[in-house]
């Protein structure tokens, strides 16, 4: 079983949808989630993060951790087409600097 | 947030040759890392990179395909070795590790 698991998509919605994006993982070790933000080309941008259970919320995105479930997830209202690109969650232990990422979900906002 | 220039941005290579990508970052870190985005797979550390020491290498990645250098705290590079059609990928440099990563635009490598 993979550490993080995340489903690759791709996702379509229409503008003005709410997305739900998800990721799942093995390591009961895992502090630190964070999603990141990958557009074509470029490098990922970090998003968000949140440290053990709770949700986060950043304008139009939330973040929730179910740390019992070791299930996450990012929401984004009001979606809007310049959200499309692919979306990578990440994790880390506390003390450790080695991220590990989910394959990312390739979302695609159409107008 | 600092600025990573990675060059490369994008190269096609003849296999059996070497690679040398830059990263190049405007502030000074103490680590810098090099990952790996293969085609519908996730972003994989190949190594961590001090300055003035041995790079680290995670499980499956060897110095002598991908030897790094660190000569000082604001430059690395990744040399891709021996390359095969296999080593085609992505290739990223990052800093800050922890909750903070930032990320290179990336090196895409296509060997033919």
């Amino acid at each position: 079983q993979k550490e993080v698991e995340q489903d690759p998509g791709p996702l379509s919605v229409p503008e003005g949808a709410i997305v739900s994006l998800n990721c799942t993982y093995s390591n009961s070790a895992f502090q630190y989630f964070m999603w990141y933000r990958q557009y074509s080309r470029k490098g990922p941008e970090l998003l968000m993060y949140t440290y053990s259970s709770g949700n986060k919320e950043d304008g139009r995105f939330t973040a929730q951790v179910d740390k019992s479930s070791k299930y996450i997830s990012l929401f984004i209202r009001d979606s809007q087409p310049s959200d499309s690109a692919t979306y990578l969650c990440a994790m880390i232990q506390g003390g450790s600097e080695k991220l590990v990422f989910g394959k990312g979900t390739k979302l695609t906002v159409n107008p | 947030s600092a600025v990573i220039s990675q060059k490369p941005s994008r190269d096609i290579c003849q296999r059996g040759t070497s690679l040398t990508i830059q990263c190049q970052v405007d502030s000074q870190v103490t680590m810098m890392f090099w990952y790996r985005q293969q085609p519908g797979q996730s972003l994989t550390l190949i190594a961590t990179a001090n300055q003035g020491s041995e790079a680290t290498y995670e499980s499956g990645f060897v110095i002598d395909k991908f030897p790094i250098s660190r000569p000082n705290l604001t430059f690395s590079t990744l040399t891709v070795s021996n390359m095969s059609p296999e080593d085609s990928s992505i290739y990223l440099c990052s800093i800050g590790g922890d909750t903070e990563a930032f990320f290179g635009q990336g090196t895409r490598l296509t060997v033919v």
